[in-house]
């Protein structure tokens, strides 16, 4: 156990369907973040919450929509994915950026 | 903008041997830090190591040592007498002044029995 929690694991999904990952933390961090890891690239970040307020998004197409209730809570919401949409998604949450990062186990996401 | 090369994408050694992980890096702040993390096969990223630009002491625990050095903007990480439980890919990173974490491609390091 990291820390950070992150359901479900496995996600298999349709490319017409809707469903969300789930992240939480209970490190009291402020800071919460999604990446993306695919087959052999680099892990990309896709959104940053401070605070709960969103201060990046790094061109992530609209399909994917996050949601950052409290600063314990990180969502990502997915609907209408495409197969090159299969990956595993991770969240971290910090402190300050002098303490690095903590990650969950990631969710493994094959879109079908 | 800043950056995070790892040139080796994988690397194959024998157990016991000893082997090096290089990672080079870019960035225009004067204070940042460098991460090593380790992503076994379950998933989550492991944090090994963190080092301000302001300490260049090498540091060594049990197998691994580290070894910064400003001059070149290396961070390199060797592991001593590898083991088959080191197989992982593992990642160097670099956080600066926007407080984001920049990461490098990755190794991924086998280790034979």
């Amino acid at each position: 156990e990291t820390g950070v929690t992150q359901t479900p694991r496995h996600l298999v999904m349709g490319m017409t369907n809707k469903k969300s990952l789930k992240c939480e933390q209970h490190l009291g961090h402020n800071a919460m973040y999604w990446y993306k890891q695919s087959a052999k690239k680099p892990l990309e970040l896709m959104f940053v919450y401070n605070f709960k307020e969103q201060t990046e998004n790094n061109s992530v197409p609209s399909r994917f929509s996050p949601e950052c209730p409290n600063s314990s809570h990180l969502f990502l919401h997915l609907h209408t994915l495409q197969p090159e949409d299969s990956a595993l998604y991770l969240c971290a949450s910090s402190q300050d950026r002098s303490n690095g990062y903590t990650f969950g186990s990631g969710t493994r996401l094959t879109v079908v | 903008a800043q950056k995070v090369t790892q040139a080796q994408t994988e690397i194959s050694v024998v157990e016991k041997e000893d082997v090096t992980l290089d990672c080079v890096y870019e960035t225009r702040d004067t204070t940042y830090y460098l991460f090593w993390y380790k992503q076994p096969p379950s998933g989550e990223l492991v944090f090994l190591i963190r080092r301000n630009s302001f300490d260049e002491q090498n540091e060594i625990s049990g197998r691994y040592s580290w070894n910064f050095q400003k001059s070149t903007s290396s961070f390199n990480f060797t592991i001593t007498a590898s083991q088959v439980v080191d197989s992982a890919v593992y990642f160097c990173a670099l956080s600066g002044n926007n407080n984001d974490m920049r990461f490098g491609a990755g190794t991924r390091l086998t280790v034979k029995p």
